[in-house]
């Protein structure tokens, strides 16, 4: 079955830049989209379309896409950021949707 | 605002029944695909299930499959899903979420999503 693969954790110092990767092999053919979800709390749309940021979203939130592999680039983070983000994309035939296996942002 | 809340979760033997519900507010859920994802604490996100505007359609992750059933009422604006013979892998919080691009042969996001609801089988 068709899976996403995310790291498990990234690490940053607050005002750095944190890049979450997400890959899959049909990611060139199918969009994706991000999620934050913080503890206790349901995931809330951050990035949908590989790159456009969903309403109420900072601009400091940005998504790309190249090849089988797409990133979330969360710039100058701030404490609040910590949470997990998982990606979300579909099979290259788009007959069922896989979500990435997560990654917690941690700021340090 | 568009919000989703959720209603009936808890704790069930294994073997037993549960029927969750979703109630839209703010929206006119009847126009939509309409979703369930869940998650074991502290894990991934899995999809579960979704219905076509219309109800006509419907479709199963294979793990619930035979089991659950999805359905709305969109006279109440409300989403359901039926879970029978549960057993302890079924036991997540269960979201509900709507897809206002999605399609028979589309994807797309989920958004929002409801509050999610814990349901637990153990004996």
């Amino acid at each position: 079955s068709y899976t996403l693969t995310q790291p498990p954790s990234v690490s940053v110092s607050p005002g750095q830049t944190a890049r979450i990767t997400c890959s899959g092999d049909a990611l060139p053919n199918q969009f994706a989209f991000w999620y934050q979800q913080k503890p206790g709390q349901a995931p809330e749309l951050v990035i949908y379309k590989d790159s456009e940021r969903s309403s109420g979203i900072p601009e400091r939130f940005s998504g790309s896409s190249a090849g089988t592999t797409v990133t979330l680039t969360i710039s100058g983070v701030q404490a609040e950021d910590e949470a997990d983000y998982f990606c979300q994309s579909a099979d290259t035939t788009g007959s069922y949707v896989v979500f990435g296996g997560g990654t917690k942002l941690t700021v340090l | 605002e568009m919000q989703l809340v959720q209603s009936g979760g808890g704790l069930v033997q294994p073997g037993g029944s549960l029927r969750l519900s979703c109630a839209a507010s703010g929206f006119n859920m009847s126009f939509y695909w309409m979703h369930w994802v869940r998650q074991v604490p502290g894990k991934g996100l899995v999809w579960v299930s979704r219905i076509n505007s219309d109800a006509r359609t419907t479709s199963y992750a294979d793990s619930v499959k035979g089991r659950f059933t999805i359905s709305r009422d969109n006279a109440k604006n409300t989403l359901y899903l039926q879970m029978n013979s549960l057993t302890v892998e079924d036991t997540a919080i269960y979201y509900c979420a709507l897809c206002r691009y999605c399609s028979r042969t589309t994807w797309d996001r989920f958004d929002p999503w409801g509050q999610g609801i814990l349901v637990t089988v153990s004996s």
